[in-house]
């Protein structure tokens, strides 16, 4: 499983548009790019997933350079709400050849100010 | 989306005794279940995963005959910590692996966690 390293913290403030860049320099070819958000004391909830290039959904974006050493989650105009622990998780965990073991690293705490 | 439940939320139980804990998906069938344990302000760790109708499989250094896993159905498994001491006092998170791939994707599904106080 590719080690990925991130911010241990981030502050922002409310409105602004939050960028978390994840590196994984050992991705492998099959491996998925998985970004997920853990609030205190719950599960992690799943944010955004890609292989490539963008992917956008209703609450975020990963941008992926085509290398894919790296990969970047952005949350437009974030709220108070969104103050949470982010997760980059890689790996082919969601393929069919694969258990689904994930493994979390440090992830990076974002803290929005009003 | 699919939910996953766990049950309790939290638990408090004396130093010396057993305490279960059950993880359901509660509208997608799972053969592959995991169990992480998280301590304050750190990130989640993998403590083994719970397969249907089979063994568990344990990572490193996590102690099987204390932490009993059993994934007796395709919507269930179950964490027993045994002779629970202060210091397996933790929140326990488990996940379901949905068996029906949506597309190529395998999804997963995080349940709620379960904080855990050993007294």
């Amino acid at each position: 499983l590719a080690k990925t390293t991130q911010p241990i913290s981030m502050d922002s403030y409310e409105g602004q548009e939050v960028n978390i860049t994840c590196s994984h320099n050992n991705i492998a070819t099959n491996d998925y790019i998985t970004w997920y958000q853990q609030f205190p004391s719950q599960g992690p909830r799943f944010i955004i997933q890609g292989y490539k290039t963008k992917v956008t959904n209703e609450v975020a974006s990963l941008f992926i350079p085509a290398d894919r050493k790296s990969s970047t989650l952005s949350l437009p105009r974030v709220s108070l709400s969104d103050t949470a622990v982010y997760y980059c998780l890689v790996g082919d965990s969601f393929g069919s050849s694969n258990t689904g073991k994930l493994i979390f690293g440090q992830g990076t705490t974002l803290q929005v100010k009003p | 989306g699919a939910v996953v439940s766990q049950h309790p939320s939290r638990v408090i139980c004396k130093s010396g005794t057993s305490v279960k804990i059950e993880c359901r998906s509660l509208d997608f069938q799972a053969t592959t279940m995991f169990w992480y344990r998280q301590f304050p302000k750190k990130s989640l760790m993998l403590m083994a995963t719970s397969n249907e109708g089979s063994k568990a499989t344990y990572e490193q250094g996590v102690e099987k005959d204390k932490f009993l896993i059993n994934h007796a159905s395709l919507t269930l498994s179950t964490l027993t910590v045994t002779s629970a001491h202060p210091e397996d006092s933790s929140f326990y998170i488990c996940s379901a692996r949905d068996e029906v791939p949506s597309g190529s994707i395998y999804e997963q599904y995080f349940g709620p966690g379960t904080r855990l106080t050993v007294t």
